[in-house]
């Protein structure tokens, strides 16, 4: 699986935006982005994906580059509730691949965010 | 709609002994499953994958196990616990046929070996 690479920590205050960046140079044509977030003793969470196009919905929107070796996941008004480690993986589109879509996990980025 | 249940939700277990995880999927037919373990401090970790009834394959090699006796049904054993094995057990289902399709996982087991 194609690598990415997060900033280990972000801070933020609440119901102020946040930008949490993700690079992945080696992304190759047929990798979707996708953003998961896992709070504190839970299993993670689905936020979004995309491929090319910049997407939204109801948690948040991940802005894509161009050239799609780096994307940014943005929350609009971040909340106490937001406060997780979020994770940008790699994934291949191939349905006939041998990955079967196993997500293979970095270390994410821890988000604060504060009152 | 869709459910995972994942028990027990903690397990405290001496060195040397048996372990059986069970996670069950609801609401859906011939998911993939998955087993991920999540070490202190550390990021999740895929163990094994199943897209269907006795397909099982195991990324990493360990003294860990995985059945899937039924479709829903997706178990994680030992003979015997090492220290190593503690850590919190992430089962995960996502739709077949897309590899892409996003993953939900249950609430986990939490296990310190003894």
């Amino acid at each position: 699986d194609a690598k990415t690479t997060q900033p280990n920590s972000m801070e933020s205050n609440e119901e102020e935006p946040v930008h949490l960046p993700c690079n992945h140079s080696t992304i190759s044509g047929t990798d979707y982005i996708h953003w998961y977030r896992q709070l504190p003793s839970q299993g993670p969470e689905y936020v979004i994906h995309g491929l090319t196009s910049n997407v939204n919905n109801r948690m948040a929107s991940l802005a894509i580059a161009e050239d799609r070796k780096s994307s940014t996941l943005i929350l609009h008004r971040a909340t106490l509730r937001d406060a997780a480690v979020y994770y940008c993986i790699l994934r291949e589109s191939n349905a006939g691949g041998t990955s079967y879509g196993k997500l293979t996990f970095g270390q994410g980025t821890i988000l604060t965010v504060h009152p | 709609s869709q459910t995972i249940h994942q028990w027990p939700a903690t397990l405290v277990q001496p060195v040397g002994s048996p372990l059986s995880l069970e996670c069950t999927v609801e609401g859906t037919s011939n998911p993939n499953l998955y087993w991920y373990r999540q070490a202190a401090g550390r990021g999740l970790q895929l163990l094994f994958y199943s897209i269907g009834i006795d397909q099982i394959s195991s990324e990493v090699p360990q003294n860990l196990s995985a059945s899937r006796p039924q479709d829903r049904q997706f178990i994680l054993s030992s003979k015997k616990l090492l220290l190593s094995d503690s850590g919190f057990y992430l089962c995960a289902w996502s739709l077949s046929g897309r590899s892409y399709n996003e993953q939900f996982f249950g609430p986990g087991t939490r296990l310190t070996v003894l």
